[in-house]
């Protein structure tokens, strides 16, 4: 079955820039989806088709997707975007979601 | 603005069938992919499968044997069935709407989720 992987942990300093990465088996080939999910809440898109941003959701969040990495990336980071981060795509008529990151903002 | 509400028993003994249903409200169950998804405490996300309005179906191939996805339209619900629960069937169900474009779909929006134990 096809897996997408994520690094369990990224730390970052406000204001800076986070990334976050999702590895799949010629993932570029594929459209990926990101969400937040903050403790305790159910988890919302953030970005879809690779770089879209739903209405909502803050300009600095992109998205990318190239080769074998999609890539979450958070401009200017907030001490309101520490939350778990999850990459998903579709394989084989099925939806795959990467394990996670947790985005700590300290 | 669309709304979706899951429902349904927190506890479930071992063997037996989970059953649960999403309501929908702020809109029309028509022409939308919707789907079930869990999450294990403390673990990740995990697709179960979705039903289009018009009763199709597609399964996560780990589950496929064990779920059961329906739609009724006339209450604006669609519903889910797990047979056979274990312990590794904990988790908290979120309903999502799926909305598709071109060749791929995205969760959006997702309900508040509801968690089910597995339990005698």
């Amino acid at each position: 079955s096809y897996e997408l992987t994520q690094p369990p942990s990224v730390s970052v300093s406000p204001g800076q820039t986070a990334s976050i990465t999702c590895s799949g088996d010629k993932l570029g080939d594929k459209y990926v989806c990101w969400y937040q999910q903050k403790p305790g809440q159910s988890p919302v898109l953030v970005i879809y088709q690779h770089s879209k941003r739903p209405s909502g959701i803050p300009e600095r969040f992109s998205g990318s997707n190239s080769g074998n990495t999609a890539t979450l990336t958070i401009s200017g980071t907030q001490a309101m975007d520490e939350s778990d981060y999850y990459c998903q795509a579709w394989d084989s008529s099925t939806a795959v979601f990467g394990g996670g990151t947790k985005l700590t903002v300290l | 603005q669309v709304q979706l509400q899951e429902s349904g028993p927190g506890l479930v003994k071992p063997s037996e069938t989970l059953s649960l249903t999403c309501t929908v409200s702020g809109g029309s169950i028509s022409s939308y992919y919707w789907s079930w998804i869990r999450q294990p405490p403390g673990k990740g996300l995990e697709w179960i499968g979705y039903i289009y309005y018009s009763g199709s179906t597609n399964y996560n191939p780990s589950l496929k044997s064990r779920v059961t996805i329906s739609v009724d339209t006339s209450k604006n619900q669609f519903s889910l069935k797990l047979s056979s629960v274990t312990a590794a069937d904990t988790a908290v169900y979120y309903c999502a709407r799926e909305e598709a474009v071109a060749d791929t779909n995205w969760f959006d929006p997702w309900g508040q989720g509801t968690l089910v134990t597995v339990s005698s």
